[in-house]
């Protein structure tokens, strides 16, 4: 079982429309998660971090972290062909302390 | 200036031979990472390091060796490069469990 996993896709959404994003993770004592953003051959950014149960809102993002189920997801708002990208979700800290591990990144299409 | 340099951007070197990967950091973190990127796969950890004096295997470990030189720098070799080492490849910083800063990439070609 991988450490850290998501949906490949791709997916596609029509602009203005809502894109949810999935990751589940293995260790589950990990304590720290983030979503990046990255363009194709780019640095990836990041866009949220969430460190405890519940939903975290940021502009027309929402992180959304549930411990129990071992799953952590990414919605965006009003999507925008802007958001076009590979979205990479991140984990870290629990049993492999310090170890920042990722998982093979979701591609988003947002289409006019 | 970028607070992650890696050198160099663009590399194409030939089977067999040595490479040197550098990064280095303005912004003070202790943690330091290599990350190798391949379509569809994410980045996967190569090396990491706590502090000059911990560094630790990743998930494909194998064929790479680090050298991690004071707290800013943190080198990645490539002792005898072959063809299937062809990525891009990324350093990344950060402070304990929080979020990483990446570097702009090295993408390198093994012919």
């Amino acid at each position: 079982q991988k450490e850290v996993e998501q949906n490949s896709g791709p997916l596609s959404v029509p602009e203005g429309a809502i894109a949810s994003l999935n990751c589940t993770y293995s260790d589950r004592v990990s304590q720290s998660f983030f979503w990046y953003r990255q363009y194709s051959g780019k640095s990836p950014e990041l866009i949220m971090s969430i460190y405890s149960n519940g939903d975290k809102e940021d502009g027309r993002f929402t992180a959304q972290l549930n411990k129990a189920s071992q799953y952590v997801s990414l919605l965006i708002r009003d999507s925008q062909p802007s958001d076009s990208a590979t979205y990479l979700c991140a984990v870290n800290g629990g049993t492999s302390y310090g170890k920042l591990t990722f998982g093979q990144g979701t591609i988003l299409t947002v289409h006019p | 200036d970028a607070d992650v340099t890696q050198t160099p951007r663009n590399r194409i070197t030939k089977t067999g031979k040595r490479i040197m990967l550098e990064c280095s950091q303005t912004k003070g973190h202790d943690r330091m990472y290599w990350y190798r990127q391949d379509p569809g796969l994410g980045l996967r950890l190569i090396y990491y390091s706590f502090d000059v004096k911990d560094i630790n295997k990743g998930e494909i470990s194998d064929g790479y060796s680090v050298s991690r030189q004071a707290q800013a720098k943190f080198s990645l070799s490539l002792e005898s490069a072959i063809p299937n080492q062809t990525a891009l490849y990324f350093c990344a910083t950060s402070e304990r469990d929080t979020e990483a800063f990446f570097g702009q990439g090295t993408r390198l070609t093994v012919v």
